[in-house]
C-alpha cells in the first residue's frame, strides 16, 4: 500500500531534549516536505527536499533540522525543543514537485513542556 | 511568511445547501490547490489548478483559479454530512516553497 508513515504519532518531551520525528514514503517520490499545523494558522512549511541531499528552508525553519540521505526517508530533528514548538507535524511527499498531489502522513502530535 | 487568507473561517450549513469559500493573497501564485482534512488525519488533495482562469470540477466540487492569480474559490454543491472537515487552499509561488491557507472549517447539519 502506497503511504507516508511518521513516528512517533504522539510525543511528550521537555525543553532542550533533542528529538527526531521520522518520515518514510514507499512511493519513490522525489519531493518531501515537513509542515506544522497550529490553530488559526493552517499548515506552514518547515523544510522541503527536492531529492536526495537537496534540502531547503520553508516558511518557518527556525529550530528545526532535516536530512535526506535516502530517497524514502526525511527525518525532522529538533535539537533543543522549546514550548513554542508544541504543534501537530505532518510529513508529505509528491512525485517531483509540490504542486503535484502531495500525500500526507498521519501526523505527529508533539508537546514540549 | 506568505499569507493566504481564507474566508469564511468557519461555516455551519444545512445538508443539501451549497457552500462557497475563497482564498486570497497579496502575491501572484503559479498553482492553486484545494485540500480537505478530516479529523485526526492529514490533508487530502481535492482539486489542482494550474492556469489563470481555469475552472475545474471534481464531482460536487468546483474550483477556479482567479484571473489575477491572487485568488481562488471552491464551491461544494448539495452538501452531505461527509463533507464535514477543514478545507485548505494552498499554492506555490515561483520557487518550490508551498503555502497553505488558514483553513475553513465546515460543519454540515443533517
Amino acid at each position: 500500500e502506497a503511504q507516508v508513515t511518521q513516528n512517533p504519532r504522539y510525543l511528550i518531551t521537555v525543553t532542550g531534549k533533542k528529538l527526531t520525528v521520522t518520515c518514510s514514503q514507499n512511493m519513490n517520490h522525489e519531493y518531501m516536505s515537513w509542515y506544522r499545523q497550529d490553530p488559526g494558522l493552517g499548515l506552514r512549511q518547515i523544510y522541503y527536499s527536492m531529492n536526495v541531499e537537496v534540502t531547503d528552508k520553508g516558511d518557518v525553519p527556525e529550530g528545526y533540522k532535516v536530512s535526506r540521505k535516502e530517497k524514502r526517508n526525511f527525518p525532522l530533528i529538533l535539537e533543543s525543543p522549546s514550548p513554542n514548538q508544541t504543534s501537530l507535524y505532518f510529513c508529505a511527499s509528491s512525485l517531483s514537485a509540490p504542486q503535484e498531489t502531495q500525500y500526507f502522513g498521519p501526523g505527529t502530535r508533539l508537546l514540549v513542556l | 511568511g506568505q499569507q493566504l487568507n481564507q474566508s469564511p473561517q468557519s461555516m455551519f450549513i444545512q445538508e443539501g445547501e451549497d457552500v462557497s469559500m475563497n482564498c486570497t493573497s497579496s502575491s501572484i501564485f503559479n498553482t492553486w490547490l484545494w485540500y480537505k482534512q478530516d479529523p485526526g488525519e492529514g490533508p487530502v488533495l481535492l482539486i489542482a489548478l494550474y492556469k489563470a482562469g481555469e475552472l475545474t470540477s471534481n464531482g460536487r466540487l468546483t474550483a477556479q483559479f482567479g484571473i489575477t492569480r491572487k485568488d481562488s474559490f471552491l464551491n461544494i454543491s448539495a452538501s452531505i454530512p461527509s463533507d464535514v472537515g477543514i478545507y485548505f487552499c494552498a499554492g506555490q509561488l515561483s520557487g518550490n516553497q508551498f503555502y497553505f491557507g488558514t483553513g475553513t472549517s465546515l460543519t454540515v447539519i443533517p
